[in-house]
């Protein structure tokens, strides 16, 4: 069974652009959330996508926005890209009503 | 002061030892805690998973939750030098789907 994809594993922008990541789930399942991992803060909680719609947000600012298509694939956008963004985005997938996430590999943003 | 506590370590033991990771908390409405090995460029990997109180033993490694000290810990029984990796705790409460609160990590070497 293929686990969590994420696309694509690298990237370097600079300042003031904006970034698309995408993320396929494990076959199955319907719920994707997004974490951003930085040295400094850890894990942190961006926000999580079922059935097509936001269903938890954490405290991070406008910028960050998601969506989740019919096939449960999902991406996230950033827009005005600051040197702080710099940071690997964890995608991952759960079953409906459980806890334990699945993550992907990650995409690493640096942002110059 | 965070939600979850962990002490970064490092922690280098020799192979064959026995390995403690803890965590401490202060929601008491968390219901649901995990461990998640994370190796280098990697996304996090859920070890353990434990609903409320108890104990949970899978192999080489046993996790403990007592929520009436809001502490949790991961036993690694002789640990091997592939067990060389960051070790997260994370937490949830019933009603937040996706979102788990994380501590910021510990990393284990284990030294032939």
């Amino acid at each position: 069974k293929a686990g969590v994809t994420q696309t694509p594993r690298y990237l370097i922008k600079t300042r003031g652009q904006q970034v698309t990541l995408s993320c396929s789930p494990i076959s199955g399942h319907r719920s994707v959330s997004w974490y951003q991992q930085t040295p400094g803060q850890g894990l942190q909680f961006l926000f999580e996508y079922f059935s097509e719609t936001q269903r938890n947000k954490g405290n991070f600012p406008g910028r960050f926005s998601g969506r989740q298509f019919s096939n449960s694939r999902s991406e996230m956008n950033v827009s005005t890209l600051e040197l702080g963004d710099s940071a690997l985005y964890l995608c991952a997938s759960s079953l409906e009503g459980r806890k334990e996430l699945f993550f992907g590999e990650g995409s690493r943003l640096t942002v110059l | 002061q965070k939600e979850v506590e962990q002490d970064p370590g490092p922690l280098s033991v020799p192979e064959g030892a026995i390995v403690s990771l803890n965590c401490t908390y202060s929601n008491s409405a968390f219901q649901y805690f995990m461990w998640y090995r994370q190796y280098s460029r990697k996304g996090p990997e859920l070890l353990m998973y434990t609903y409320s109180s108890g104990n949970k033993e899978d192999g080489r490694f046993t996790a403990q939750v007592d929520k009436s000290s809001k502490y949790i810990s991961l036993f690694i029984r002789d640990s091997q030098p592939s067990d060389s990796a960051t070790y997260l705790c994370a937490m949830s409460v019933y009603n937040q789907g996706g979102k788990l609160i994380f501590g910021q990590g510990t990393e284990l070497s284990v030294k032939p």
